[in-house]
């Protein structure tokens, strides 16, 4: 079965340092999609980053940029030069099999915390 | 604006009264999904739907039904809500690049 999974529950980081968020997941199918979600107290789902299974270099969009590691079956968020506005927390999510529909599995989640 | 809201944000209700939150979509998006959200599980799909009168169970879809009559609403109703159903539920539509999805604000139902 398809499973994503987020272990750190929470993370701190000082403010200006980078800070690498950890997903595993679990597929067979050769065919998939890797997506970071950020919820900041306030609530809202945040769309960040997007990984395909078959994109051949590692995702960036902005600070965000996402380490993919097909063998190890990773798909780590690294923040870098962080800001308190990133304290909230971090959702990886998987395309899952039978990508046609769209739906989205998703981790526990992360809670990061940014100190001044 | 993502072009997708819904109502109503917070409402609190009781033991076996029937509740119906409502998604609207203003962008003609085809995919439209509800999730639930409970710390420790993230979210979970409860219904999806991939058009009007088109739609298929995810992976908590007990004790939930949906209906699309048309392309903008998508309506999750709770026939009889149970205080295991106290959540913030969440709509989304899909994105038309990668497939990300795209979020409303979120429902906050609590049922005593």
């Amino acid at each position: 079965a398809q499973k994503i999974t987020q272990t750190q529950p929470g993370m701190f980081v000082q403010e200006k340092e980078a800070v690498t968020l950890d997903c595993t997941y679990d597929t067979s199918d050769p065919s998939y999609g890797l997506f970071w979600y950020k919820q900041p107290s306030s609530g809202e789902m945040i769309f960040l980053i997007y990984q395909g299974s078959y994109d051949q270099q590692n995702a960036t969009e902005g600070r965000y940029s996402l380490n993919f590691q097909k063998a190890r079956k990773s798909a780590n968020l690294v923040i870098s030069a962080s800001q308190l506005g990133d304290s909230a927390m971090y959702f990886c999510a998987m395309r899952e099999k039978g990508g046609n529909t769209g739906k989205l599995i998703f981790g526990q989640g992360t809670t990061l915390q940014v100190k001044p | 604006d993502a072009g997708i809201t819904q109502s109503p944000r917070h409402k609190v209700t009781e033991t076996g009264t029937p509740v119906t939150l409502r998604c609207h979509q203003t962008e003609n998006h085809r995919y439209m999904y509800w999730y639930r959200q409970d710390p420790g599980h993230g979210l979970r799909l409860i219904h999806y739907s991939y058009g009007v009168k088109d739609t298929d169970k995810g992976e908590v879809s007990d004790g939930y039904s949906v209906s699309r009559s048309k392309t903008e609403d998508f309506l999750l109703t709770l026939e009889s809500a149970t205080s295991s159903q106290t959540s913030v539920y969440f709509c989304a539509f899909r994105g038309q690049n990668t497939g990300e999805l795209f979020f409303g604000e979120g429902s906050r139902l609590t049922v005593l």
